[in-house]
């Protein structure tokens, strides 16, 4: 069974940089996996990031951005807002199965 | 702006069925391929199911296979998820999705004696 995996949890500190990563046991994350990133706030559905790798929605904001690295998929957040504290997911397409990892949740302290 | 609004939530018994309805409010619907996720309390994003634009090709995740049927009606804007034989671990809220770009608010599913 295949499992993504994500960091429980990360901190960082407002005006900070941070990468969250996305992990598939099969092995090497690529563009063929369409990694997908989303952000989800307390009491709130899901909202969408990054699609395909590093393609932003018109409402993404501008410090996110994503990309591959070191064989995994990968979100980082450059200038940190407080209002990025939320929790993130990302999704990998496995064929006609689409999976998400467990999330992180990312603290802004 | 696209607004999806999911309904047919509530308490089953185990065993039980339930059907969910999305309804879409974007022409580009019938164009959409379309996802049911779904989020046990306190706990991540599952995938449950996909289905195509024209609704002839559709994927489950193993949990649900053979139990759930994703469906849609085009003419309609609406999407629609069966789900039979309902077991504890179904229990959540249920979010149907455009791609996975929007996403509605969800409806809640408990399943409990």
């Amino acid at each position: 069974q295949t499992v993504v995996t994500q960091e429980p949890s990360l901190t960082v500190s407002p005006g900070g940089t941070v990468t969250l990563t996305c992990a598939s046991s099969t092995g090497e994350v690529t563009s063929g996996y369409y990694p997908n990133w989303f952000q989800q706030k307390p009491g709130q559905a899901p909202r969408a990031l990054i699609y395909s790798t590093n393609n932003k929605h018109s409402w993404t904001p501008a410090h996110f951005s994503g990309s591959l690295l070191g064989g995994k998929a990968a979100l980082t957040l450059s200038g940190v807002q407080p209002e990025d504290e939320a929790d993130y997911y990302c999704l990998l397409y496995h064929g006609g199965a689409r999976l998400f990892g467990g999330g992180t949740k990312l603290t802004v302290l | 702006d696209v607004q999806l609004v999911a309904s047919g939530g509530g308490l089953v018994q185990p065993g039980g069925s339930l059907r969910l309805s999305c309804a879409a409010s974007t022409f580009t619907f019938s164009s959409s391929e379309m996802n049911w996720v779904r989020q046990a309390p306190g706990k991540g994003l599952e995938w449950v199911s996909y289905i195509s634009a024209s609704g002839l090709t559709t994927y489950y995740a193993d949990s649900v296979k053979g139990r759930f049927t994703i469906s849609r009606d085009n003419a309609k804007n609406s999407l629609f998820l069966r789900m039979d034989n309902l077991r504890a671990e179904d229990t959540g809220i249920y979010y149907c999705a455009i791609r996975f770009d929007h996403w509605g608010q969800g409806t809640l599913v408990t399943v409990s004696s």
